[in-house]
Protein backbone atom coordinates (compact mmCIF):
# COMPACT_ATOMS: atom_id res chain seq x y z
CA UNK A 1 0.00 0.00 0.00
CA UNK A 2 1.34 3.21 0.13
CA UNK A 3 3.16 5.38 2.46
CA UNK A 4 3.19 9.07 3.86
CA UNK A 5 3.85 11.16 0.46
CA UNK A 6 4.93 14.72 0.51
CA UNK A 7 5.50 17.20 -1.75
CA UNK A 8 7.87 18.98 -3.06
CA UNK A 9 10.84 16.44 -2.67
CA UNK A 10 12.81 20.11 -2.54
CA UNK A 11 12.02 23.57 -2.65
CA UNK A 12 14.51 26.45 -2.78
CA UNK A 13 13.40 30.02 -1.93
CA UNK A 14 14.14 33.27 -1.75
CA UNK A 15 14.13 35.02 1.80
CA UNK A 16 10.73 36.91 2.61
CA UNK A 17 8.67 34.73 0.14
CA UNK A 18 5.41 32.36 1.48
CA UNK A 19 6.31 28.28 0.96
CA UNK A 20 3.59 25.73 0.73
CA UNK A 21 4.46 21.76 2.23
CA UNK A 22 2.08 19.52 1.26
CA UNK A 23 1.13 15.80 3.09
CA UNK A 24 -0.91 12.82 2.08
CA UNK A 25 -1.00 10.47 5.00
CA UNK A 26 -1.77 6.63 4.56
CA UNK A 27 -5.41 6.09 4.20
CA UNK A 28 -7.73 6.03 6.65
CA UNK A 29 -4.79 7.29 9.01
CA UNK A 30 -6.65 9.70 11.20
CA UNK A 31 -3.83 11.45 13.05
CA UNK A 32 -1.07 13.38 10.90
CA UNK A 33 1.70 15.31 12.78
CA UNK A 34 4.36 17.50 10.69
CA UNK A 35 7.92 17.59 12.23
CA UNK A 36 11.16 19.47 11.30
CA UNK A 37 14.47 18.44 11.36
CA UNK A 38 17.34 20.73 11.22
CA UNK A 39 21.20 20.66 12.23
CA UNK A 40 20.98 22.54 15.46
CA UNK A 41 18.22 21.39 16.90
CA UNK A 42 17.18 17.69 15.59
CA UNK A 43 13.85 16.60 15.36
CA UNK A 44 11.39 18.41 16.67
CA UNK A 45 7.41 18.28 16.36
CA UNK A 46 5.75 21.33 15.42
CA UNK A 47 1.77 20.53 15.21
CA UNK A 48 -0.62 17.66 15.32
CA UNK A 49 -4.25 17.08 13.93
CA UNK A 50 -6.60 14.42 15.01
CA UNK A 51 -9.78 13.56 13.32
CA UNK A 52 -12.24 16.91 13.61
CA UNK A 53 -10.46 18.19 16.72
CA UNK A 54 -8.30 21.10 17.29
CA UNK A 55 -5.19 21.01 16.16
CA UNK A 56 -1.99 21.13 18.38
CA UNK A 57 0.05 23.84 17.13
CA UNK A 58 2.25 24.07 20.22
CA UNK A 59 5.52 23.17 18.73
CA UNK A 60 4.87 25.98 15.88
CA UNK A 61 8.25 28.42 16.43
CA UNK A 62 6.43 31.23 14.84
CA UNK A 63 3.08 33.10 14.38
CA UNK A 64 4.88 33.01 10.24
CA UNK A 65 4.20 29.05 10.75
CA UNK A 66 0.76 27.83 9.83
CA UNK A 67 -0.80 24.04 9.02
CA UNK A 68 -4.30 22.97 7.88
CA UNK A 69 -5.83 19.96 7.37
CA UNK A 70 -8.75 19.36 4.96
CA UNK A 71 -11.52 16.74 5.26
CA UNK A 72 -9.33 14.89 7.36
CA UNK A 73 -6.56 13.86 4.77
CA UNK A 74 -4.33 16.03 2.71
CA UNK A 75 -2.52 18.67 5.14
CA UNK A 76 -0.48 21.73 4.12
CA UNK A 77 2.21 23.47 6.17
CA UNK A 78 2.07 27.41 4.96
CA UNK A 79 5.30 29.48 6.22
CA UNK A 80 5.16 32.97 5.36
CA UNK A 81 8.00 35.09 4.83
CA UNK A 82 10.64 32.34 4.70
CA UNK A 83 13.80 33.50 7.20
CA UNK A 84 16.86 31.35 6.33
CA UNK A 85 16.70 30.16 9.52
CA UNK A 86 13.77 28.31 8.54
CA UNK A 87 16.25 26.22 6.25
CA UNK A 88 15.50 22.24 6.82
CA UNK A 89 13.45 18.89 6.18
CA UNK A 90 9.83 19.14 6.76
CA UNK A 91 8.65 15.36 8.01
CA UNK A 92 5.14 14.35 7.77
CA UNK A 93 3.73 11.56 9.78
CA UNK A 94 1.17 9.77 10.08
CA UNK A 95 -0.80 6.91 12.53
CA UNK A 96 -4.10 5.34 12.97
CA UNK A 97 -6.10 6.48 16.03
CA UNK A 98 -6.80 2.74 17.89
CA UNK A 99 -4.13 3.97 20.66
CA UNK A 100 -1.33 5.36 21.44
CA UNK A 101 0.59 2.37 20.85
CA UNK A 102 0.35 3.05 17.24
CA UNK A 103 3.38 3.64 15.15
CA UNK A 104 4.03 6.57 13.63
CA UNK A 105 4.92 6.18 9.62
CA UNK A 106 6.74 9.01 7.76
CA UNK A 107 7.07 10.55 5.09
CA UNK A 108 10.47 11.15 2.88
CA UNK A 109 10.54 15.12 3.54
CA UNK A 110 10.58 18.25 1.76
CA UNK A 111 13.65 20.02 1.98
CA UNK A 112 13.23 23.52 2.67
CA UNK A 113 16.25 25.82 1.33
CA UNK A 114 15.72 29.53 1.90
CA UNK A 115 18.40 31.84 0.22
CA UNK B 1 10.47 16.88 31.72
CA UNK B 2 10.78 14.29 28.93
CA UNK B 3 13.92 13.56 26.80
CA UNK B 4 15.75 10.98 24.82
CA UNK B 5 19.40 10.76 24.92
CA UNK B 6 21.49 9.32 22.36
CA UNK B 7 25.46 9.61 24.18
CA UNK B 8 27.41 9.02 21.02
CA UNK B 9 27.14 10.96 17.92
CA UNK B 10 28.77 7.75 15.96
CA UNK B 11 29.26 4.45 15.82
CA UNK B 12 31.93 2.80 14.10
CA UNK B 13 31.74 -1.11 13.95
CA UNK B 14 33.43 -3.73 11.39
CA UNK B 15 31.07 -5.85 9.05
CA UNK B 16 30.21 -8.89 11.03
CA UNK B 17 30.94 -7.47 14.51
CA UNK B 18 28.11 -7.16 16.32
CA UNK B 19 26.64 -3.47 17.08
CA UNK B 20 25.24 -1.26 19.93
CA UNK B 21 23.89 2.16 19.63
CA UNK B 22 23.15 3.33 22.78
CA UNK B 23 19.71 5.64 24.37
CA UNK B 24 18.61 6.51 27.40
CA UNK B 25 15.17 7.91 28.40
CA UNK B 26 13.33 10.31 30.67
CA UNK B 27 9.62 10.03 30.62
CA UNK B 28 6.66 10.14 33.64
CA UNK B 29 4.69 6.79 33.70
CA UNK B 30 5.48 3.86 31.06
CA UNK B 31 7.51 4.62 28.43
CA UNK B 32 6.68 3.88 24.44
CA UNK B 33 9.84 3.64 22.84
CA UNK B 34 10.69 3.56 19.26
CA UNK B 35 13.67 2.87 17.05
CA UNK B 36 13.90 4.79 13.55
CA UNK B 37 16.23 4.65 10.93
CA UNK B 38 17.19 7.33 8.66
CA UNK B 39 19.20 6.49 5.25
CA UNK B 40 20.39 9.77 3.15
CA UNK B 41 18.04 12.13 1.59
CA UNK B 42 14.80 9.28 2.96
CA UNK B 43 12.30 9.82 5.44
CA UNK B 44 12.30 7.95 8.86
CA UNK B 45 11.87 4.49 8.64
CA UNK B 46 10.08 2.37 11.32
CA UNK B 47 12.30 -0.50 12.84
CA UNK B 48 10.87 -1.37 16.38
CA UNK B 49 8.80 -0.12 19.52
CA UNK B 50 8.98 -1.41 23.15
CA UNK B 51 5.51 -0.49 24.37
CA UNK B 52 5.26 -3.67 27.09
CA UNK B 53 6.00 -7.21 27.83
CA UNK B 54 8.91 -8.65 26.65
CA UNK B 55 12.15 -6.65 27.58
CA UNK B 56 13.98 -7.84 24.24
CA UNK B 57 12.35 -6.35 20.92
CA UNK B 58 12.87 -7.64 17.67
CA UNK B 59 12.15 -5.77 14.37
CA UNK B 60 13.04 -5.15 11.04
CA UNK B 61 16.34 -6.19 9.54
CA UNK B 62 17.61 -8.27 11.92
CA UNK B 63 17.64 -5.71 14.60
CA UNK B 64 16.79 -5.95 18.73
CA UNK B 65 16.65 -3.60 21.37
CA UNK B 66 16.61 -3.78 24.97
CA UNK B 67 14.35 -1.93 27.58
CA UNK B 68 15.66 -1.86 30.75
CA UNK B 69 13.71 -0.41 33.23
CA UNK B 70 15.85 0.57 36.14
CA UNK B 71 18.77 1.76 33.98
CA UNK B 72 15.79 3.81 31.66
CA UNK B 73 17.73 2.70 28.69
CA UNK B 74 16.53 1.00 25.27
CA UNK B 75 19.72 0.44 23.52
CA UNK B 76 19.51 -0.47 19.73
CA UNK B 77 21.22 -3.96 18.77
CA UNK B 78 22.29 -6.28 15.91
CA UNK B 79 24.12 -9.68 16.81
CA UNK B 80 26.08 -9.13 13.16
CA UNK B 81 26.25 -5.60 10.83
CA UNK B 82 26.36 -4.93 7.37
CA UNK B 83 27.90 -2.02 5.76
CA UNK B 84 23.96 -1.57 4.30
CA UNK B 85 23.06 -0.66 7.88
CA UNK B 86 25.25 2.34 7.57
CA UNK B 87 22.51 4.95 8.70
CA UNK B 88 21.81 7.75 10.65
CA UNK B 89 19.56 5.91 13.98
CA UNK B 90 17.04 8.03 16.16
CA UNK B 91 15.68 6.76 19.21
CA UNK B 92 12.29 8.37 20.37
CA UNK B 93 9.89 7.93 22.98
CA UNK B 94 6.28 8.73 23.32
CA UNK B 95 4.96 12.14 25.12
CA UNK B 96 2.94 11.87 28.28
CA UNK B 97 0.03 13.45 26.16
CA UNK B 98 -3.09 13.17 24.42
CA UNK B 99 -0.96 13.69 21.03
CA UNK B 100 1.27 11.29 21.42
CA UNK B 101 3.91 13.32 19.42
CA UNK B 102 7.36 11.54 19.87
CA UNK B 103 10.31 13.15 21.44
CA UNK B 104 13.41 12.33 19.53
CA UNK B 105 17.04 12.44 21.03
CA UNK B 106 19.63 13.75 18.90
CA UNK B 107 20.48 10.57 16.05
CA UNK B 108 23.89 8.59 16.16
CA UNK B 109 25.30 7.91 12.54
CA UNK B 110 26.37 4.35 12.51
CA UNK B 111 29.18 3.75 10.05
CA UNK B 112 29.94 -0.16 9.44
CA UNK B 113 33.27 -0.86 7.15
CA UNK B 114 33.77 -3.52 5.24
Amino acid sequence: GAGVSQSPSNKVTEKGKDVELRCDPISGHTALYWYRQSLGQGLEFLIYFQGNSAPDKSGLPSDRFSAERTGGSVSTLTIQRTQQEDSAVYLCASRPWTSGRDTQYFGPGTRLTVL
Amino acid sequence: AQSVAQPEDQVNVAEGNPLTVKCTYSVSGNPYLFWYVQYPNRGLQFLLKYITGDNLVKGSYGFEAEFNKSQTSFHLKKPSALVSDSALYFCAVRASSNTGKLIFGQGTTLQVKP
